[in-house]
């Protein structure tokens, strides 16, 4: 596609649930990265894949956290056992790589848990 | 400690006003991107710039490197122009960003 895609859009978890959240990078670019944005805050990173080698996950708040970009284009972000503490707006990058090469943003997945 | 601080957080201004938006980092860096998130939450690169100054339409971006500091400057500002504006540097392992915690922007007409 022409950008990064993600989805769902909007996401409504009861507390306890499961969730996936997708992104779809551009075709070829070889860095992705998550990010969580709580409400009146900038992004903070989450982790970040080279292809399909997640080379840093220390953003990662618990290990109800868990991402994979198994064949290094679609990644999956997955929350197990959602916490209200989790509600926020997870955006996903990607990049061509290479340091401070231009990062092209996703619409992001807003999370909310009840 | 924030590695990218911003300012203002929250800017009110009334449609035609020149609006400076500022931004200054702590780490050594390669280029700094200036962002633009709208209500919906999805964010549009405005800027890469690493040295000097960048006009795109009514927006200038400018940055000194020495001083590690950039500021986003909007021209004849517009109720369309309402939006946060989000300072970022690339910085860690990986290629990561750091984040400012962004400017709330509110163009009223």
């Amino acid at each position: 596609g022409a950008g990064v895609s993600q989805s769902p859009r909007y996401k409504v978890a009861k507390r306890g649930q499961d969730v996936a959240l997708r992104c779809d990078p551009i075709s070829g670019h070889v860095s992705l990265f998550w990010y969580q944005q709580a409400l009146g805050q900038g992004p903070e990173f989450l982790t970040y894949f080279q292809n399909e080698a997640q080379l840093d996950k220390s953003g990662l708040p618990s290990d109800r956290f868990f991402a994979e970009r198994p064949e290094g284009s679609v990644s999956t972000l997955k929350i197990q056992r959602t916490q209200q503490e989790d509600s926020a707006v997870y955006l996903c990058a990607s990049s061509l790589g290479g340091r401070g090469s231009q990062a092209f943003f996703g619409q992001g997945t807003r999370l909310t848990v009840v | 400690k924030n590695e990218v601080e911003q300012s203002p957080q929250n800017l009110t201004a009334q449609e035609g006003e020149f609006i400076t938006i500022n931004c200054s980092y702590s780490v050594g860096i390669s280029a700094l991107h200036w962002l633009q998130q709208h209500p919906g939450g999805g964010i549009v690169s405005l800027f890469m710039l690493s040295s000097g100054k960048k006009k795109h339409g009514r927006l200038i971006a400018t940055i000194n490197i020495q001083e590690k500091h950039s500021s986003l400057h909007i021209t004849a500002s517009h109720p369309r122009d309402s939006a946060v504006y989000i300072c970022a540097v690339p910085g860690g392992t990986g290629n990561q960003f750091y984040f400012g915690t962004g400017t709330s922007l509110t163009v009223i007409p």
